[in-house]
């Protein structure tokens, strides 16, 4: 059972475009939101994360919207720039006792120059 | 500070043997998780210390293990590997504590089995 569903698996944007990964969950337990940002020969790394409680969270040319009723989430890259290419993984998180972190499948982001 | 280190970054084993893993945590996290990544299955979470006690554990084999020392270090283990077992191994840390989902991931193991 897949918990977090991550879409689109890859995605290719232009110099200066915006780019748009979208998460869904089933579990509405999940009580935290991050986002990793993984470059090829390393580790996931936190790139910006949100609670329910909010529906939108900024800094700096990343964007997350949360919708709590839809149980969705998205990554906005305004400007996206070569750099930014990697692939971005979206996570839910369940604290508690039993706590739980799910993260989707990834999204391989190709900025083209 | 020092990032999560993990070594070895490569290795190359055979069906049927087995390998060891290690990951020191950043200075002062306490908890440390072990992820398999492969490019079909995702992150997929294997367990997580803390205080030397396994606290959580995904859905894998016995065949998988781990343990923590008392300096917060980490191994992992696989014995009688199969080809399916060919990943990048992540380590990832944490303060700890009821663990909000914050990590810091080390580079890597990279485990190819023939």
């Amino acid at each position: 059972q897949q918990q977090v569903k991550q879409s689109p698996q890859s995605l290719i944007v232009q110099k200066g475009g915006i780019s748009i990964i979208n998460c869904a969950y089933e579990n509405t337990a999940f009580d935290y939101f991050p986002w990793y940002q993984q470059f090829p020969g390393k580790g996931p790394a936190l790139l910006i994360a949100i609670r329910p409680d909010v529906s939108e969270k900024k800094e700096g040319r990343f964007t997350i919207s949360f919708n709590k009723s839809a149980k969705q989430f998205s990554l906005h890259i305004m400007d996206s720039q070569p750099g930014d290419s990697a692939t971005y993984f979206c996570a839910a998180f369940r604290g508690g006792s039993n706590y739980k972190l799910t993260f989707g499948k990834g999204t391989l982001l190709t900025v083209n120059p | 500070k020092a990032g999560v280190t993990q070594t070895p970054r490569y290795l190359i084993k055979t069906r049927g043997q087995q390998v060891t893993l290690s990951c020191s945590p950043i200075s002062g996290h306490r908890s440390v998780s072990w992820y398999q990544q492969t490019p079909g299955q995702g992150l997929q979470f294997l367990f997580e210390y803390f205080s030397e006690t396994q606290r959580n554990k995904g859905n894998f084999p016995g065949r998988f293990s781990g343990r923590q020392f008392s300096n917060s270090r980490s191994e992992m283990n696989v014995s009688t590997l199969e080809l399916g077992d060919s990943a990048l191994y992540l380590c990832a840390s944490s303060v700890g504590g009821s663990n909000t989902g914050e990590l810091f991931f080390g580079e890597g193991s990279r485990l190819t089995v023939l």
